[in-house]
């Protein structure tokens, strides 16, 4: 079955960087989008970007935009995140979430369970 | 941005009560949204896609309705295990958006 399972959260301090990584099992991964989706503590859930199936096209929320970098290997179906720049805002846990098929719209049927990123000096 | 408006933001329910949720779209999303649940410490599941579509597994008791701007989301019949929070989420356009959720409670 669809398995998604993140790696890689931790405690960093503010202005550092980080890398989560999000493997993908029981499916054909390149052939999905695949987001990243954020949640702080005791909010709601806040989607981040998207990289589509052949990791040709990317769009991200402002609040990431420049600071947030997504990337993909269809080879070893992982998703990454690459975040620089890291405010005490962007404490969450981070999910990665399947999105559609090939080109179509589509939501998120499948989540990971989530990886905590904690920004604190 | 497309915003969605959830409502309302918490209620208070019993065993085999029939709860509503609503959530409107600042535009026309056609039928791109989605419904998730979502328990404490845990992922959020999804239930309902393309507005009115139960996702595989997912009890009867649930259903979601609606297109263009508003939508709604049903359980018939809430059971215990049904106290979470709920949220819609719209894949009309990016940015993807989603309801600010609504916490079901005893």
């Amino acid at each position: 079955q669809v398995h998604l399972v993140e790696s890689g959260g931790g405690v960093v301090q503010p202005g550092g960087s980080l890398r989560i990584s999000c493997a993908a099992s029981g499916f054909s991964f390149s052939s999905y989008a695949m987001n990243w989706v954020r949640q702080a503590p005791g909010k709601g859930l806040e989607w981040l970007a998207v990289l589509s199936f052949d990791g040709r096209d990317k769009f991200d929320a402002d609040s990431v935009k420049g600071r947030f970098t997504l990337s993909r290997d269809n080879s070893k179906n992982m998703l990454h995140l690459e975040m620089s720049n890291l405010g005490v805002e962007d404490t969450a846990v981070y999910y990665c979430a399947r999105g559609g098929y090939g080109d179509e719209r589509g939501g998120f049927d499948y989540w990971g369970q989530g990886t905590l990123v904690t920004v604190s000096s | 941005d497309i915003q969605m408006t959830q409502s309302p933001s918490s209620l208070s329910a019993s065993v085999g009560d029939r709860v509503t949720i609503t959530c409107q779209a600042s535009q026309d999303i056609l039928n791109y949204i989605n419904w998730y649940q979502q328990k404490l410490g845990e992922a959020p599941k999804l239930l309902v896609h393309d507005a009115s579509k139960l996702a595989t597994g997912v009890p009867l008791r649930f259903s979601g309705s609606g297109s263009g701007t508003n939508f709604t989301f049903t359980i018939s019949s809430l059971q215990p295990e049904d106290f979470a929070t709920y949220y819609c989420h719209q894949y009309d356009d990016v940015p993807l958006t989603f309801g600010g959720g609504t916490k079901v409670e005893i």
